[in-house]
């Protein structure tokens, strides 16, 4: 039963483009959401996140939206840069934290 | 530097032959939990603790346990090691629940069991 999915197995954009990472989610009892990143060989760290209370949460280049009406939320990157090349995964938190499949981006110079 | 030790990287065993993965973060956070990754799924729990000596299942505990003697250790136990549990397993740790500033992971355990 996975409750938070990312449709997107892959991502690719040119440097300086806009990145687009997309998520669902089923239960609405998730109160916080949150996006990690994950290069090889190293663990997930996390990016950002943002309360059900609100619809948009900015950092730097960085810009999570979150559709409660549609159970859906976004993280938005610009510009892209080749080292965001990663695999971007999408979580939501109520009790606990349950995470989605991941996406992998890539930004190509 | 504020991190989650885990060990080892990476591991190939027989099956049922036991084994451990150890896990230790130096940032006096109450809360660990521990994660398998597996193409597809994602990130799944297996267990996790809030604080010392207390434990609890997460969405695939099946397999595994682990104990929380000490604050900064939550080592994952594998009695009885099968194939199935050939994956990545990652190790975490928050204040609370991290539900806002998020989990500290490790740097990941790769296990194969042949």
């Amino acid at each position: 039963d996975q409750q938070v999915k990312q449709n997107s197995p892959s991502l690719s954009v040119q440097e300086g483009r806009i990145s687009i990472l997309n998520c669902d989610y089923t239960n609405s009892m998730f109160d916080y959401f949150l996006w990690y990143k994950k290069y090889p060989a190293e663990g997930p760290t996390f990016l950002i996140s943002i309360s059900s209370i609100k619809d948009k949460n900015e950092d730097g280049r960085f810009t999570v939206f979150l559709n409660k009406s549609a159970k859906h939320l976004s993280l938005h990157i610009v510009p892209s840069q080749p080292g965001d090349s990663a695999v971007y995964f999408c979580a939501a938190s109520a009790s606990d934290m349950r995470f989605g499949a991941g996406t992998r981006l890539t930004v190509k110079p | 530097e504020a991190q989650v030790t885990q060990n080892p990287r990476y591991l190939i065993t027989v099956t049922g032959k036991k084994l451990t993965v150890t896990c230790s973060q130096n940032m006096n956070h109450e809360y660990m939990s521990w994660y398998r990754q597996d193409p597809g799924l994602g990130l799944r729990q297996i267990y996790y603790s809030m604080n010392v000596e207390v434990t609890d299942k997460g969405d695939v505990p099946e397999g595994y346990k682990v104990s929380r003697k000490e604050k900064r250790n939550f080592p994952l136990i594998l009695e009885s090691p099968s194939p199935n549990q050939t994956s990545l397993y990652f190790c975490a740790s928050s204040t609370g629940l991290g539900r806002w500033d998020g989990y500290t992971f490790g740097s990941g355990t790769r296990l194969t069991v042949v």
